[in-house]
């Protein structure tokens, strides 16, 4: 059964600094998705990894997939308060098209 | 576009009753997704469709939820007789494909379902 682990759960950011999200997952998958929550609100997609080393990148994030390591990270460059929020990573099931599994959300939270 | 609507945005029901939950994918998208997210058990699938056809409900949680999607603009899921423990945020998603494209599944604004 796939299952995929975030860390860390809760993470505290001065407003300038970098951090990275680590996403792990148990078995193969060929795609791995990162979404961005905000309070009360749903979930807007950010990144869709593909393939081995791809990397992507929107403003001050950054998404990369090591899928022999089955280790996908999203890195924060110069964090600003606008990006507190709660990032999942889901990862896609190989033998069962349309079904991901989610972790838990790290739930970031950028301070002045 | 106006995205994936889902209805209503909230909903509170005594326990016993009959709940259901409706949503409206965005036009084209073939997929459909029910997804359910409570603080204990995190985001969950709860099912999902392919041109109108369930794929996979597995993640359903017993014979008191079933889901229908009618045409490829309607979906509903529906939960009989309701109690406390199914109160959760519940999303629809839809996408192109199963798979979710280059940009990933697009999700509705959820319904918030309070039993009591």
């Amino acid at each position: 059964e796939l299952k995929v682990e975030q860390n860390p759960l809760f993470l505290s950011m001065q407003e300038g600094k970098n951090y990275t999200i680590y996403c792990n997952y148990s078995t193969t998958s060929d795609r791995l998705y990162w979404y961005r929550q905000d309070p009360g609100k749903s979930l807007e997609s950010l990144f869709v990894l593909l393939s081995n080393g791809a990397v992507k990148q929107e403003g001050r994030l950054m998404a990369s997939l090591d899928t022999k390591a089955r280790l996908s990270t999203l890195h924060i460059t110069a964090a600003v308060h606008d990006l507190s929020a709660t990032y999942f990573c889901a990862a896609l099931h190989n033998t069962n098209a349309g079904k991901s599994t989610f972790g838990d959300g790290t739930t970031l939270t950028v301070k002045p | 576009d106006a995205g994936v609507i889902q209805s209503p945005r909230h909903e509170v029901t005594e326990m016993g009753q009959e709940v259901t939950l409706r949503c409206k994918p965005i036009s084209g998208h073939n997929s459909l997704f029910w997804y359910r997210q409570t603080m204990m058990r995190g985001l969950e699938l709860l099912i999902y469709f392919n041109n109108n056809v369930p794929i996979d409900d597995s993640g359903m949680p017993e014979d008191r939820f079933s889901a229908k999607m009618p045409n490829a603009s309607f979906s509903t899921l529906k939960i009989q007789p309701s109690e406390p423990r199914d109160s959760a945020v519940y999303f629809c998603a839809s996408s192109l494909d199963l798979l979710g494209p280059n940009y990933g599944y697009t999700f509705g604004s959820g319904t918030r379902l309070t039993v009591v």
